[in-house]
């Protein structure tokens, strides 16, 4: 059974604190994984990753994915009260003619306090 | 349009009644996808469209769920005979015929009672 697995599920933290979300997956026919910010109800889009030890970086989010051991990490360094959310890790799988489909983990509720 | 917009935002039935959400995606977007979010779950695939057709409804909890995109571009997610346990947000994504990059919409709010 493919499954998506996010630690921990919640976090509260301060302002300027560093903080690493985690994401485990076993999920038949790897594609893609991918990096969601939900606010209130809609996902908004952080990052993908196919590739090893290759890491992305947007201002001060950033993440790498671990093909062989079969994670992904997403760091936010000096984070800010905006940062408050929930952090969603989605693996697309492949599945033929389904592009895009997207098995999503939990999530991990983040709170920053001034 | 800008984004993907769905209405209602929030929906209340009775339970055993019937509700039609809708998703407007994406301007020349292909690709559709109806989510459901239980409170405090991840979103779970209930079904995906290219363009009017649908390729895969596998993750339509039972038949009382039906989605249809007859002309390929508004879709309506239909749930009949609602029960307390279809209680959630439904999310509505679509994206480009690459299938990689989904843009979210707000979801729809449901509350069964």
């Amino acid at each position: 059974e493919d499954k998506v697995v996010q630690s921990p599920l919640s976090l509260v933290v301060h302002e300027g604190d560093t903080v690493t979300l985690n994401c485990s997956y076993e999920v038949t026919n790897f594609r893609s994984l991918l990096w969601y910010k939900q606010e209130k109800k809609a996902p908004t889009f952080l990052f993908m990753l196919t590739s090893s030890g290759i890491e992305k970086k947007s201002g001060r989010l950033s993440s790498i994915l671990d093909k062989k051991e079969l994670f992904s990490i997403l760091n936010i360094t000096a984070t800010q009260t905006g940062d408050s959310a929930v952090y969603l890790c989605a693996v697309e799988a492949d599945r033929g003619s389904t592009l895009g489909r997207l098995y999503f983990g939990r999530g991990t509720q983040l709170t920053v306090w001034p | 349009g800008a984004g993907v917009s769905q209405s209602p935002r929030y929906k209340v039935a009775k339970r055993g009644q019937d509700v039609a959400l809708r998703c407007d995606p994406i301007s020349g977007h292909v690709s559709l996808f109806w989510y459901q979010q239980a409170l405090g779950q991840g979103p779970e695939f209930l079904t995906y469209f290219q363009n009017e057709a649908q390729l895969d409804k596998s993750g339509l909890p039972s038949d009382r769920f039906f989605a249809e995109r007859p002309e390929g571009s508004v879709s309506t997610l239909k749930i009949q005979r609602t029960q307390q346990e279809d209680s959630a947000v439904y999310l509505c994504a679509s994206s480009d015929l690459t299938g990689w990059k989904l843009f979210f919409g707000s979801g729809t709010q449901l509350s069964v009672l």
